[in-house]
C-alpha cells in the first residue's frame, strides 16, 4: 500500500526551513527517504527504523513514530542543492519498498 | 564505494526489437532489484533477486524478462514492448536483509523510448 506525502510541493527561498511529511494507513517497520533530481537517480538520504527514532546529518533529519504510521523529513536552512523531489519509502516485507507520490521542493535564490 | 552503473544510458526501440538494460554493482550486494519510472510518479518496483534467485515479480507483462547471471550482474530482457512501456528503469542493490527492507542504491537509470 503507497505512503501518502505531503505537502505535493514546496517552494521557498534559500534559508528558509520545509517539513515534508509522509504517512500510512499499514503498520510501519521502516521508512526510507530519497531525493531525486531531474534525470538523475534517487539519492538515498536515511533510513529510520521502528522505535520512534529520529535521524540527522548537516541539516536534514527525519522522525519516526510508529504509534502515528508516519515519519517527517526536516530541512533546516535550505540551500538551492537541495531542490528536487523528495520521496518516502515504506519496507512492506523482506526488500519490498513501496513509494510515496514524492514532494516537489524547489528552492529559490 | 556504493555506485550501480547502467548501460545504456539511453535506448529507443521499436516494438518489434529485442533488446536488453544492463546493471552492475560492485558493493557485495545479494539483492538486485529492477524499477519502470514514469515522468513524475515514483519508481514502481518489477521485479527483486535475491541471491540470484527471482524473489518478487510484481505481476510485470512477460515482454519483461530479468535475468541474473551472478551476483554483481542484472539484466533485463525486453521484447515486444509497447509505446507505454516508454520510461526510466532504475536498477537498485541492497543487502538481503531477512524479513527487513534495507538500504537501496540505485543506479542513474536506462532512458527508453518505445516507438
Amino acid at each position: 500500500q503507497q505512503p501518502v506525502q505531503s505537502p505535493q510541493a514546496v517552494i521557498l527561498r534559500e534559508g528558509e526551513d520545509a517539513v515534508i511529511n509522509c504517512s500510512s494507513s499499514k503498520a510501519l517497520y521502516s521508512v526510507h527517504w530519497y531525493r531525486q533530481k531531474h534525470g538523475e537517480a534517487p539519492v538515498f538520504l536515511m533510513i529510520l527504523l521502528k522505535g520512534g527514532e529520529q535521524k540527522g546529518h548537516d541539516k536534514i533529519s527525519a522522525s519516526f513514530n510508529e504509534k502515528k504510521q508516519q515519519s517527517s523529513l526536516y530541512l533546516t536552512a535550505s540551500q538551492l542543492s537541495y531542490s528536487g523531489t523528495y520521496f518516502c519509502g515504506t519496507g512492506q516485507g523482506a526488500q519490498k519498498l513501496v513509494f510515496g507520490q514524492g514532494t516537489r521542493l524547489t528552492i529559490n535564490p | 564505494d556504493t555506485e550501480v552503473t547502467q548501460t545504456p544510458k539511453h535506448l529507443v526501440m521499436g516494438m518489434t526489437n529485442k533488446k536488453s538494460l544492463k546493471c552492475e554493482q560492485h558493493m557485495g550486494h545479494r539483492a538486485m532489484y529492477w524499477y519502470k519510472q514514469k515522468a513524475k510518479k515514483p519508481p514502481e518496483l518489477m521485479f527483486v533477486y535475491s541471491y540470484e534467485k527471482l524473489s518478487i515479480n510484481e505481476s510485470v507483462p512477460s515482454r519483461f524478462s530479468p535475468e541474473c547471471p551472478n551476483s554483481s550482474l542484472l539484466n533485463l530482457h525486453l521484447h515486444a514492448l509497447q509505446p507505454e512501456d516508454s520510461a526510466l528503469y532504475l536498477c537498485a542493490s541492497s543487502q538481503p536483509v531477512s524479513g527487513f527492507t534495507d538500504t537501496q542504491y540505485f543506479g542513474p537509470g536506462t532512458r527508453l523510448t518505445v516507438l
